[in-house]
């Protein structure tokens, strides 16, 4: 089945870029997402792209796909502390569920 | 409508009992789903519906676990002869049909259970 791969942290500081990494292996994934998640709450759809792009740009948002390399990646510009939470990258396959990686703590510091 | 709610928020239970969850969906969305999320992991699928068909179950939606739509909005989850390993967070998620909003799926807040 579908495996998807995060580190599990990241510290910047306020005003930096933040880039969090996806790897994942079905290469018949057709719709990648990112979601963030704050302390005791639900998930958070920030971003996704379909697999036929290889950039896509939403405010200080940027999700860059390499379909070759199975890479995912959301860069999140001019960093603030409300930034702060986890990063969940997920991917759709065959069906209708999403599979999710482990997510990527992000620690914003001032 | 502001968004997927679930109910309760929170339950502890003892060993054996039986919950019972429910999800309300954003109301025009007809597809509904549940995932599972212990800590310090990322969600699991468990089951989605189409309307009041349940069209896709996890291998993880062991017997004990049974989910329904009834009337095709609201969802209920049960879990049966409750044990410490089912202590998670259930997620609801819902979304659209036709085009790109069928993609996005929006999560409700999650019900916390912990098992005693």
């Amino acid at each position: 089945g579908e495996d998807v791969e995060q580190s599990l942290f990241l510290s910047v500081r306020e005003g930096d870029s933040s880039v969090i990494n996806c790897t994942y292996t079905d290469s018949s994934s057709t719709y990648l997402y990112w979601y963030k998640q704050e302390p005791g709450a639900g998930l958070q759809l920030l971003t996704y792209i379909f697999s036929n792009m290889d950039m896509k740009q939403d405010q200080r948002l940027t999700v860059l796909l390499n379909k070759k390399d199975k890479h995912l990646s959301l860069r999140i510009a001019d960093t603030q502390t409300g930034d702060s939470a986890i990063y969940f990258c997920a991917v759709k396959a065959a069906g209708n569920k999403l599979t999710f990686g482990g997510g990527t703590r992000v620690l914003v510091k001032p | 409508d502001t968004g997927v709610s679930q109910d309760p928020r929170h339950k502890i239970t003892k060993r054996g009992q039986n919950v019972t969850f429910r999800c309300d969906p954003i109301s025009e969305h007809n597809r509904l789903y549940w995932y599972r999320q212990t800590l310090g992991q990322g969600p699991e699928f468990l089951t989605y519906f189409q309307n009041e068909a349940q069209l896709e179950k996890s291998r993880l939606l062991s017997d004990r676990f049974s989910a329904e739509r009834p009337k095709g909005s609201f969802s209920t989850l049960e879990i049966q002869r409750t044990e410490q390993g089912d202590s998670a967070m259930y997620l609801c998620a819902s979304s659209g049909t036709g085009g790109e909003v069928s993609y996005e799926q929006y999560f409700g807040p999650g019900t916390r259970l912990t098992v005693t």
